[in-house]
């Protein structure tokens, strides 16, 4: 059964700062991975995701991820915070069957200081 | 637009008295599911549905229904609610396919007392 883990479920950096929220997961196939991103009282928003070919991926809002597959991590990364960015993140990976069930890791909220 | 309608928004009621949250979908997709999201447990899906009358368990089924009757509505279903059932519930829709995005409606917060 394939499976995420995200690295800290709280991370605060400074305005202007690197953001770098973590996630491995556990496959035994090729995965199909995402960020989602969930502001306070809403809904979950697409940020990006690699389903195939380049290993490097670029999201909305200036955020991208890396696949890697011999770390099994696809970490997020944004080079330079804003005070908008900050928000829950959540790492998931697509089931090949059932349609394609999204299994999510546990969250990571990301707070920015002035 | 494209869009997944919740309603409620936010439900508090008691045990036991059943309750329905609605979902609708007008992107004319196949897949439609419903999460709950618990704090450091991110999402786990309760049911899921491929298609009209095609309808199956996720990963914490317990204590729910749905039905799937028409392609654009999945309304999850409480029978005898529980104060364990307490929790943030998500819409979600798709294509049938693992390799696409889902879209989230905004998000049912329920309490159950």
């Amino acid at each position: 059964a394939q499976s995420v883990t995200q690295l800290g479920s709280h991370v605060s950096v400074s305005e202007g700062a690197l953001v770098l929220l973590r996630c491995n997961y556990s496959s035994s196939v090729p995965p199909y991975l995402f960020w989602y991103v969930q502001y306070p009282n809403q809904g979950l928003q697409l940020l990006l995701k690699y389903t195939t070919g380049a290993t490097l991926v670029k999201g909305i809002n200036g955020f991208e991820a890396e696949f890697k597959k011999s770390e099994t991590s696809f970490h997020l990364t944004k080079p330079s915070a804003h005070m908008s960015d900050a928000a829950e993140y959540f790492c998931a990976v697509s089931e090949y069957n059932q349609g394609g069930k999204l299994i999510f890791g546990q969250g990571t909220e990301l707070s920015v200081k002035p | 637009e494209a869009q997944v309608t919740q309603n409620p928004r936010y439900l508090i009621t008691v045990t036991g008295k059943k309750l329905t949250v609605t979902c609708s979908q007008n992107m004319n997709h196949e897949y439609m599911s419903w999460y709950r999201q618990d704090p450091g447990l991110g999402l786990r899906q309760i049911y899921y549905s491929m298609n009209v009358e095609v309808t199956d368990k996720g990963d914490v089924p317990e204590g729910y229904k749905v039905s799937r009757k028409e392609k654009r509505n999945f309304p999850l279903i409480l029978e005898s609610p529980s104060p364990n059932q307490t929790s943030l519930y998500f819409c979600a829709t798709k294509t049938g396919t693992a390799n696409t995005e889902a879209f989230f409606g905004q998000g049912t917060r329920l309490t159950v007392v």
